[in-house]
């Protein structure tokens, strides 16, 4: 299994500023990955962080808008750029694992989230 | 590519009824299936799983049965109670397990 920790927990902040997202992870793990949940939304994938080159993005997403970085196995971070109300979020920090229990099985685990409101 | 589909909601039941939230899939390969719930307020946790056809995924009272014959995941509940209410998410994680897919969620309401 996989710990996940975020920060921060939620944020309130204004038009135009920026937010990084802290991803925290109890051991080394290959896959990770950031999610969005728009209000009465289900999850969508914004990116694979990988670690040593840059994210891979999802279609709609962009590198300018959700810098990713990926300094080593345990952590990550998301930047929400010049932010607008439409930003307003859920944002998921999720990592990928195998579950050992059966070949090529894998479980994903996710972060408690970060509540992004922007005015 | 790989997608979910699970009926829309909200689903209004009274407490003890039987619940079923339908789930259906398409994917290459041999994915592992998931059903998640996200409780008011709160992030999202795993409830239940099942890797392979024909596995069934139990939990808290709830089961859900991996069919690849008919490419389903339904959830099931024999007597549902009110702190039951919440958003159920299906899920998949594709082969290789890179990333999941997630359905559009159902919300379900459980009446005293």
């Amino acid at each position: 299994s996989a710990v996940i920790s975020q920060k921060p927990s939620r944020d309130i902040c204004q038009r135009g500023t920026s937010l990084t997202i802290q991803c925290q992870v109890d051991s080394q793990v290959t896959m990770m990955f950031w999610y969005r949940q728009q209000p009465g939304q289900s999850l969508t994938l914004i990116a694979t962080a990988n670690q040593g080159s840059e994210a891979t993005y999802e279609s709609g997403f962009v590198i300018d808008k959700f810098p990713i970085s990926r300094p080593n196995l345990t952590f990550s971070t998301l930047t929400v750029s010049n932010m607008s109300p439409e930003d307003s979020s859920i944002y998921l920090c999720s990592v990928s694992t195998t579950s050992g229990r059966a070949l090529g099985s894998y479980e994903q685990f996710f972060g408690p989230g970060t509540r992004l409101t922007v005015l | 590519g790989n997608s979910v589909t699970q009926m829309e909601g909200p689903v209004t039941l009274s407490e003890e009824a039987f619940l079923t939230i339908n789930c259906t899939y398409t994917a290459t390969g041999y994915p592992s299936l998931f059903w998640y719930v996200q409780y008011p307020g709160e992030g999202l946790q795993l409830l239940l799983k099942a890797t392979k056809a024909d596995d069934k995924g139990s939990n808290k009272g709830f089961e859900a049965t991996y069919r690849k014959e008919t490419t389903s995941f339904h959830l099931e509940k024999g007597s549902v109670q009110v702190s039951d209410s919440a958003v159920y998410f299906c899920a998949l994680l594709n082969t290789g397990g890179f990333k999941t897919i997630f359905g559009a969620g159902t919300r379900l309401f459980v009446k005293a």
